[in-house]
């Protein structure tokens, strides 16, 4: 099984900053990775996919990077409605989608 | 507007049984896989199961094989998951989510607002 390592585990910072969150996969799996903001007693949402397309609708201060084992999610502009914890979820080893352990963010 | 909307969750004692539901509307249920995911209390994000459209081909995650079933009724725009020999460790907020393919793309699109359940003597 494929596991997905994310770093940090939380985080926190102030408004207009620029926020990194890395999710490392234990075997390549080429930019096969989504993100997903879920915010608290909400469902997740769609923010990424395919390592660093924006789903449409979101705001272009969220972008995303990588490809192999290594990926990034930044939030250039960090803003109080961010406030969110934010997941990493691989799709190389169909049919599982496994979920990075989550990196939540808060505001300074 | 699309909607999923989960049902069936509640308190159960360990080996027990509970069978979730989850409604969709706003798109053609048909046409879509349709997955499980869970999330236990403060915990993350954890894949259960999926159904491909007509109901014919089914995954679970290691966690769970061979105690739940996903199912599904096209007719009535309904996906299921049977749960039985439930653990403690089951204890979790149980979401529904489309599945979007575009070539070799997947990510899920829709989500439903979860129900808990909770396995507890």
């Amino acid at each position: 099984d494929i596991q997905m390592t994310q770093s940090p585990s939380s985080l926190s910072a102030s408004v207009g900053d620029r926020v990194t969150i890395t999710c490392q996969a234990s075997q390549d799996i080429s930019n096969y990775l989504n993100w997903y903001q879920q915010k608290p007693g909400k469902a997740p949402k769609l923010l990424i996919y395919d390592a660093s397309n924006l789903e449409t609708g979101v705001p272009s201060r969220f972008s995303g990077s990588g490809s192999g084992t290594d990926f990034t999610f930044t939030i250039s502009s960090l803003q109080p409605e961010d406030i969110a914890t934010y997941y990493c979820q691989q799709y190389d080893n169909l049919p599982s989608f496994t979920f990075g352990g989550g990196t939540k963010v808060e505001i300074k | 507007e699309v909607q999923l909307v989960e049902s069936g969750g509640g308190l159960v004692q360990p080996g027990g049984s509970l069978r979730l539901s989850c409604a969709a509307s706003g798109f053609t249920f048909s046409s879509y896989w349709m997955h499980w995911v869970r999330q236990a209390p403060g915990k993350g994000l954890v894949w259960v199961s999926r159904i491909n459209s007509d109901g014919s081909s089914t995954s679970y995650a290691d966690s769970v094989k061979g105690r739940f079933t996903i199912s599904r009724d096209n007719a009535k725009n309904t996906l299921y998951l049977q749960m039985n020999s439930l653990r403690a460790e089951d204890t979790a907020v149980y979401y529904c989510a489309t599945e979007r393919k575009l070539w070799s793309t997947r990510y899920f699109d829709y989500w439903g607002q979860g129900t808990l359940v909770t396995v507890s003597s």
